[in-house]
């Protein structure tokens, strides 16, 4: 079993749709929480960064961890063609021990906003 | 400032060659990390190096692999021979000092083995 799932989609929708995507852990030890968008061709760019349970809002972007559960997810809203990415969430545990600095990734999903 | 670069961008090698990648971090980050994406597979972690030093090598996936960080600056990762499995896209990042750091990922070296 994946630490991480996360449904690769792809996903579609019309310009200015909400767009919700997910990602499930099995690690309890994860207490930090990340979103990246990649374009193609290029490297993974953070778009959201939380920490421990709750909600994180930067302009149109919700990222939401329920640790409870093991459960994240990040919300676009007003979604523009210029979203159209892969979103690859990832995790890491708490700091301490020798690999605090490794990232667990999901597989991405790939999204695409049309006009 | 400048961001993380990997040289080459895409390289092709024929199986049993040697191949050496190479990754220059945002300048001042003592932060670097090496990770890969094998075709429909998540991103993995492979490495970890504080200036130096290797923090983390869990993630290797075997002895033909050698990651160097000479004088904490530059890093290269080396396959040395090349399997069919090691094709992939391999990213660096890097990120300042201290556990909990956003790290900045550089494009990426695409790596075809045939």
């Amino acid at each position: 079993q994946k630490e991480v799932e996360q449904d690769p989609g792809p996903l579609s929708v019309p310009e200015g749709a909400i767009v919700s995507l997910n990602c499930t852990y099995s690690n309890s030890a994860f207490q930090y929480f990340m979103w990246y968008r990649q374009y193609s061709r290029k490297g993974p760019e953070l778009l959201m960064y939380t920490y421990s349970s709750g909600n994180k809002e930067d302009g149109r972007f919700t990222a939401q961890v329920d640790k409870s559960s093991k459960y994240i997810s990040l919300f676009i809203r007003d979604s523009q063609p210029s979203d159209s990415a892969t979103y690859l969430c990832a995790m890491r545990s708490n700091a301490g021990g020798t690999s605090y600095g490794k990232l667990t990734f999901g597989q991405g999903t790939i999204l695409t906003v049309h006009p | 400032e400048a961001g993380v670069t990997q040289f080459p961008s895409h390289s092709v090698i024929e199986k049993g060659q040697t191949v050496t990648l190479r990754c220059d971090p945002i300048s001042g980050h003592d932060n670097l990390y090496w990770y890969r994406r094998v075709m429909g597979k998540e991103i993995k972690f492979l490495l970890h190096f504080v200036k130096e030093s290797k923090q983390d090598e869990s993630g290797m996936p075997n002895n033909r692999f050698l990651a160097e960080r000479t004088g904490g600056t530059y890093s290269t990762l080396k396959v040395q021979p090349a399997e069919l499995e090691d094709s992939g896209v391999y990213f660096c990042a890097s990120s300042q000092g201290g556990p909990v750091r956003e790290q900045y990922f550089g494009p990426g070296t695409r790596l075809t083995v045939t």
